[in-house]
């Protein structure tokens, strides 16, 4: 069945240091793909998406690029602050679902 | 607007009492959802609505869990009896589908739900 695999956490960093979370996937067809976050203490909030290949998401300084070739959905910034301290969820939906498939999380932590 | 409302946003119970979980998806949505979410099983969906219909309910865990949507604005899981493995976050989630293709999820803050 489809699945989402991201890399495992946690992440720590230093401020502006460039961050790259891993995120492949599998589906029968071509799915929509999607980054989620979750900040303490709150639900996840969409933080960029990405409905056909080579399409690129991107917002508050994060993107990703759908990857085709290789399955792939990495997130990444060039210069990762404290505010972005949070866990991050890579999803899936096939077009014709209603239901996304969330990966298992990636916890970044950002040392001032 | 508002957002998704859940309440409560923490309850404490103990083991054999029953929990009700509620929550008010955005106006206008027609997609609701359940997850719940904890360290060892990370993020679970539990069931799913469309248009008030139990469509999925295939990650509900037991006949302990059950859940309603009685209208557009209402919804409710209810655990009975609660057990201290319930003890999680519970998200809602809403979306709402234009064109036959479903938009973004929007979650709600989540009930914490501690069984002791």
């Amino acid at each position: 069945g489809d699945s989402v695999t991201q890399m495992e956490g946690p992440v720590t960093l230093s401020e502006e240091a460039f961050l790259t979370i891993n995120c492949t996937y599998t589906a029968t067809g071509y799915p929509s793909l999607f980054w989620y976050v979750q900040y303490p203490g709150e639900g996840l909030q969409l933080l960029l998406k990405a409905t056909k290949a080579d399409d690129k998401g991107s917002n508050k300084g994060f993107e990703a690029t759908y990857r085709k070739e290789t399955t792939s959905f990495h997130l990444e910034k060039g210069s990762v602050q404290v505010s972005d301290s949070a866990v991050y969820f890579c999803a899936s939906r096939y077009s014709s679902a209603s239901k996304i498939i969330f990966g298992s999380g990636t916890r970044l932590s950002i040392r001032p | 607007d508002a957002g998704v409302i859940q309440s409560p946003r923490h309850e404490v119970t103990e083991m054999g009492q029953e929990v009700t979980l509620r929550c008010k998806p955005i106006s206008g949505h027609d997609y609701l959802f359940w997850y719940r979410q904890t360290m060892m099983r990370g993020l679970e969906l539990l069931i799913y609505f469309n248009n008030n219909v139990p469509i999925d309910d295939s990650g509900m865990p037991e006949d302990r869990f059950s859940a309603k949507m009685p209208n557009a604005s209402f919804s409710t899981l209810k655990i009975q009896p609660s057990e201290p493995r319930d003890s999680a976050v519970y998200f809602c989630a809403s979306s709402f589908s234009s064109g036959g293709t479903q938009e973004t999820q929007y979650f709600g803050p989540g009930t914490r739900l501690l069984v002791l």
